[in-house]
């Protein structure tokens, strides 16, 4: 059974660098025809995609966010990553990764609260 | 970027009674070459991740009930409860994956009357 876990800080102060992991159990980042994604949700607030990466290492970034973001993922340790610098009140939110494909995204994780704050 | 918007932003209805939502995309999501629209529902609970209800704009995914159906092509979409149940309590969103950035509706907020 497939299961998505994201992890790292739950704070970050402003105008220094979110880096969170998602670590994928169960199946294989690798798998062809998925890509494997970044949503996020400000509290109270809707869904916003962030980006994904697909099974063979291209990156999709949504162009609000593609000057500060970086999506990788290490085949070897079955996880990826969101890195998105100068980071503000505004990207304080619920960080989800999910497993994405013509068919939705069909596997997410938990979630992570990430608050931006000095 | 495309934009779906997403109606009502709230909606009460009675156990037992019919619930629908509606988006529209503000273009067709419809791959005509496979005659497949990238337009997927999905249920939010308070404090759990989003859960795909619907993908191909009218596919059920395993495992959700069948009272839930889901219509709609190219730009108009339909999400119905047949007959609420406590359990179906949620925010709904509707969904664009046709092309990135993929974007979601502003979310319907569904309560029992």
């Amino acid at each position: 059974q497939l299961q998505l876990q994201e992890s790292g800080p739950g704070l970050v102060k402003p105008s220094e660098t979110l880096s969170l992991t998602c670590t994928v159990s169960g199946g294989s980042i690798s798998s062809s025809g998925y890509f494997w994604g970044w949503i996020r949700q400000p509290p109270g607030k809707g869904l916003e995609w962030i980006g994904s990466i697909s099974s063979t290492g291209s990156t999709y970034y949504n162009p609000s966010l593609k000057s500060r973001l970086t999506i990788s993922g290490d085949t070897s340790m079955n996880l990826f990553s969101l890195r998105l610098s100068s980071v503000t009140a505004a990207d304080t939110a619920v960080y989800y990764c999910a497993r994405q494909a013509g068919t939705g995204s069909d596997v997410w994780g938990q979630g992570t609260l990430v608050t931006v704050s000095s | 970027d495309i934009v779906v918007t997403q109606s009502p932003d709230s909606l009460a209805v009675s156990l037992g009674e019919r619930a629908t939502i509606n988006c529209k995309s503000s273009q067709s999501v419809l791959y005509s070459s496979i005659n497949k629209n990238y337009f997927a529902w999905y249920q939010q609970k308070p404090g759990q991740p989003p859960r795909l209800l619907f993908y191909w704009a009218s596919t059920r995914e395993s495992g959700v009930p069948d009272r839930f159906s889901a219509s709609g092509s190219e730009t108009d979409f339909t999400l119905t409860i047949s007959s609420l149940q406590a359990e179906d309590v949620a925010v709904y969103y509707c969904q664009q994956y046709y092309t990135n950035p993929q974007t979601f509706g502003q979310g319907t907020k569904l309560e029992i009357k």
